[in-house]
């Protein structure tokens, strides 16, 4: 497959729980991008990565959340003390260079009980 | 904190018919708009962009509209078919690249056949 995919495609947990979401890019995609999507809502931003580095990471709500893109491909979420609030469409996408289309994947739906 | 905004949550269209979208901006420094359609369950799939220097841009089926003095952006879908049926989102970039998108809050278009 081409495309960007993201797993799990769902995933529930318990409030307080440590989460791990993984995004595979495109291959050669230099720009990695998270998005938190809720229901009914555009999605919005988290981080960006230029390679390994992240080049803007403003949009992380808290210190709850943070993401690695140790070897410049392959990207993971990790929410700490999941909360309710956390539930939503985690998206992410990638981008041959910041300059360039982004290709979204298709998310994973994280559920917070 | 400045945004993105829709006029219309849901616009119902006939088939064949063209359908408008509409939406509101209202950072004046944004230099670069973008249209995005995710159908359910998918992430979001780009259409068109255009650069605040231009007032039109054309692509197959779509033309999106960029009124910079009343920060309007539309996008219009001419002979609207069923396979357009999605949410649409507009979204922009305070620079002509991709790595901050802020997305407004979407538009759903349901097409009658």
């Amino acid at each position: 497959g081409a495309g960007v995919s993201q797993t799990p495609s769902n995933k529930v947990t318990e409030k307080g729980k440590y989460v791990e979401l993984r995004c595979d890019p495109i291959s050669g995609h230099t720009a990695l991008y998270w998005y938190r999507q809720s229901l009914g809502q555009g999605p919005e931003f988290l981080i960006y990565f230029q390679g390994t580095g992240a080049a803007d990471d403003s949009g992380l709500p808290n210190d709850r959340f943070f993401a690695v893109r140790p070897e410049g491909s392959v990207s993971t979420l990790k929410i700490q003390r999941t909360e309710r609030g956390d539930s939503a469409v985690y998206l992410c996408a990638s981008s041959f260079t910041k300059d360039n289309e982004q290709f979204f994947g298709p998310g994973t739906r994280l559920t917070v009980l | 904190g400045e945004s993105v905004g829709l006029h219309l949550p849901t616009l119902s269209v006939q088939e064949g018919d063209n359908s408008i979208i509409n939406c509101a901006y209202s950072n004046s420094a944004s230099d670069y708009f973008i249209w995005y359609k995710q159908e359910s369950g998918k992430g979001p799939q780009f259409i068109i962009d255009i650069r605040s220097n231009m007032d039109k841009r054309q692509g197959q089926r779509v033309t999106v509209l960029l009124n910079k003095t009343v920060k309007h952006l539309s996008l219009q879908i001419a002979a609207t078919q069923p396979g357009d049926s999605a949410v649409y989102f507009c979204a922009e970039s305070p620079e002509t690249s991709y790595d901050k998108v802020i997305f407004g809050p979407g538009t759903s278009l349901s097409v009658i056949p």
